[in-house]
């Protein structure tokens, strides 16, 4: 089967360092994407990896293992507006069907 | 156009009733997904458009649910004789069809069945 597991809740303090994980099986693998999304809206797109290591953008780093079918999302320098769900989706091979992840929602705290 | 555009953007409807949902996905993206949202969920996969080809209907949750997509532009989402359990939000999203491209989510459609 097709699984991708995320925590479910996150709480972090403005300015502070947050990481949220999310792992994965699936048949196949053409890319990680990181999405977030605020209550109520869309799902934006924030990051994408399709091989290993870090990449970073601003604020914001994601980082992948494929042998561990590892990912994660790193926010550096909370703000509060990061206050949103982060999801975590993973392409798999064969097809261009995106595989979502139930999503981490980030609260952070003044 | 400039992105995905969904209407109606909500809906209220009598249980039994059937809706149809719209999606204009962005100008020249052949690969078209709808995903629905429970609320305080994650996304589930409904079905695929790509092309011509055949759609992946493999998220379908009953055969109340049908879609329907005209070429590489507009799709419509059909939920027949409508229950309380699908009240959600109704994504859709278009891409290119290339290998880890970004897929692009309209605002939703928010679905209420009284």
């Amino acid at each position: 089967g097709q699984n991708i597991d995320q925590p479910t809740e996150m709480t972090a303090t403005e300015g502070a360092i947050v990481q949220i994980n999310c792992t994965y099986q699936t048949s196949g693998f053409n890319g990680l994407f990181w999405y977030q999304q605020h209550a109520g809206e869309a799902p934006t797109f924030l990051s994408y990896n399709v091989l290993d290591g870090l990449e970073e953008k601003g604020r914001f780093s994601s980082f992948l293992s494929r042998s561990k079918g590892y990912s994660y999302l790193l926010l550096k320098e909370l703000q509060m507006k990061d206050s949103a769900s982060y999801l975590c989706a993973v392409s798999t091979s064969g097809t261009y069907k995106y595989i979502f992840g139930t999503g981490t929602r980030l609260k952070v705290l003044a | 156009g400039a992105g995905v555009s969904q209407s109606p953007s909500n809906k209220v409807t009598e249980k039994g009733k059937d809706v149809e949902l719209r999606c204009d996905p962005i100008s020249g993206h052949t690969a078209l997904y709808w995903y629905r949202q429970r609320l305080g969920q994650g996304l589930e996969f409904l079905i695929y458009f790509q092309g011509n080809s055949a759609p992946d209907k493999s998220g379908l949750p009953s055969d109340r649910f049908s879609a329907e997509r005209t070429g590489e532009s507009v799709s419509t989402l059909t939920i027949q004789r409508t229950q309380q359990e699908d009240s959600a939000v109704y994504l859709c999203a278009s891409s290119l069809a290339l290998i880890g491209n970004t897929i692009y989510f309209g605002e939703g459609s928010w679905l209420t069945v009284v």
